[in-house]
Order: C-alpha cells, then sequence, then structure tokens
C-alpha cells in the first residue's frame, strides 16, 4: 500500500524557516517525480515544487521561488521541502503528491501537514 | 502563467448527471487531471489522461476534452459524491503547474 506521511509543520514566526519531510513507502520511491501543493485555510490548492526521480529536475511556484528548497533522498525514501523567510501568506497545509506514470497526475496524497506563520 | 477557470458551485439532484468544467489556454496542450477533495481530507485523483480513471474510482466519473475546455461528468451522482472538485494540468510553456479554484458540488 501507497503512504506518503508528511511532518514538520507547526507555528514559526515571519520570517522564520521549517523544514517539512514526506516519508514514502509501499511503492519504489526513485521511480517517481514527487511533489509539494498546499491549500491555505478555506482555500483551493496551489503548486509548490516538483523534483524529479533523481532530483536533477527542480521547479518552483513564482510565489516561493528563493524561499524554499525541494529535495528528495532516494536511499531514505523520503521527500524535504526547506521553507525560508516564511511570510503569513505562507500559511497552509501542505501535501506532498507522488506523481503517476505519465508524471502529470498526482495519485497518491500525503494528509498534509499545518505550517502556521503567525507572530 | 496560465489559469484554468472553473464554476464556483453546481447542485444536482441525487441519481442525476453533472458536468464540472474547466477552461484555460493550457488544456489545448495538456490533459487535466481533476482531484476530489472531501472537508478534511488530502485530495484524490478521479480523472486523468482526460478519461482514464484510477484503480477503485466509480465507473460513473467520467472526462473529456475539447480545444481548450475540460469536463468532468458524474453520472448518476451519489451523496458521498458531494465534495470539492479541482482541475489541473502542466501550464503550456513552461514547466508550473496551474489549478483551476475549484468547484463545489452539492448533492440535493
Amino acid at each position: 500500500e501507497v503512504q506518503l506521511v508528511e511532518s514538520g509543520g507547526g507555528l514559526v514566526k515571519p520570517g522564520g524557516s521549517l523544514r517539512l519531510s514526506c516519508a514514502a513507502s509501499g511503492f519504489t520511491f526513485s521511480s517517481h517525480r514527487m511533489n509539494w501543493v498546499r491549500q491555505a485555510p478555506g482555500k483551493g490548492l496551489e503548486w509548490v515544487s516538483c523534483i524529479n526521480n533523481w532530483g536533477s529536475e527542480i521547479y518552483y511556484a513564482d510565489s516561493v521561488k528563493g524561499r524554499f528548497t525541494i529535495s528528495r533522498d532516494n536511499a531514505k525514501t523520503s521527500l524535504y521541502l526547506q521553507m525560508n523567510s516564511l511570510r503569513v501568506e505562507d500559511t497552509a497545509v501542505y501535501y506532498c503528491a507522488r506523481a503517476g506514470d505519465s508524471g502529470f497526475e498526482w495519485d497518491h496524497w500525503g494528509q498534509g501537514t499545518l505550517v502556521t506563520v503567525s507572530s | 502563467s496560465s489559469e484554468l477557470t472553473q464554476d464556483p458551485a453546481v447542485s444536482v439532484a441525487l441519481g442525476q448527471t453533472v458536468r464540472i468544467t474547466c477552461q484555460g489556454d493550457s488544456l489545448r496542450s495538456y490533459y487535466a487531471s481533476w482531484y476530489q477533495q472531501k472537508p478534511g481530507q488530502a485530495p484524490v485523483l478521479v480523472i486523468y489522461n482526460r478519461n482514464y480513471r484510477p484503480s477503485g474510482i466509480p465507473d460513473r466519473f467520467s472526462g473529456s476534452s475539447s480545444g481548450n475546455t475540460a469536463s468532468l461528468t458524474i453520472t448518476g451522482t451519489q451523496a458521498e459524491d458531494e465534495a470539492d472538485y479541482y482541475c489541473n494540468s502542466r501550464d503550456s510553456g513552461t514547466n508550473y503547474y496551474v489549478f483551476g479554484a475549484g468547484t463545489k458540488v452539492t448533492v440535493l
């Protein structure tokens, strides 16, 4: 059974940093692109970042470029999101999502971890 | 970057058919994926590559695409289909991804 379990969320002050993790199991982690998607309270889904199988292709939404860094450790079957210079508007539930075979659909999602940026 | 436009809300009688649309320039180049999200839960993929259903998704869910518009149709809508539905595609000309704002489906 495919499982994605996010951790690392919490309360942080504006300008602070946080590192999210996503532990993957039940599939060959190194065979799949991975994504981070977030959802602000009461709002829609927003794609944040994606990384290819080996970490050689990485892309970010404009809203987080230069502040967030996505990475992965295939040996540990884990995905990460380092978030620096956090802003109030980064407050959201952050989901990790596995890309399916075509790479464009996200066929498994974690339950999310809440990041709250507030003074 | 491109945008995907969805109607904010739609209602459907139990057992009837509802179609949700998603419009955007990126849909001329890429198929939409559709996600169902119920309150307090993570999104679930229901349709991808125009009309493919992941295992476990009922066949009352179907997808189609024409030009810049993708559609998700629920035939014989059940009470458990009440949820928010989001379309998503790759942004044409970039390596970004874009979501529609979501359509809230209410089952009467």
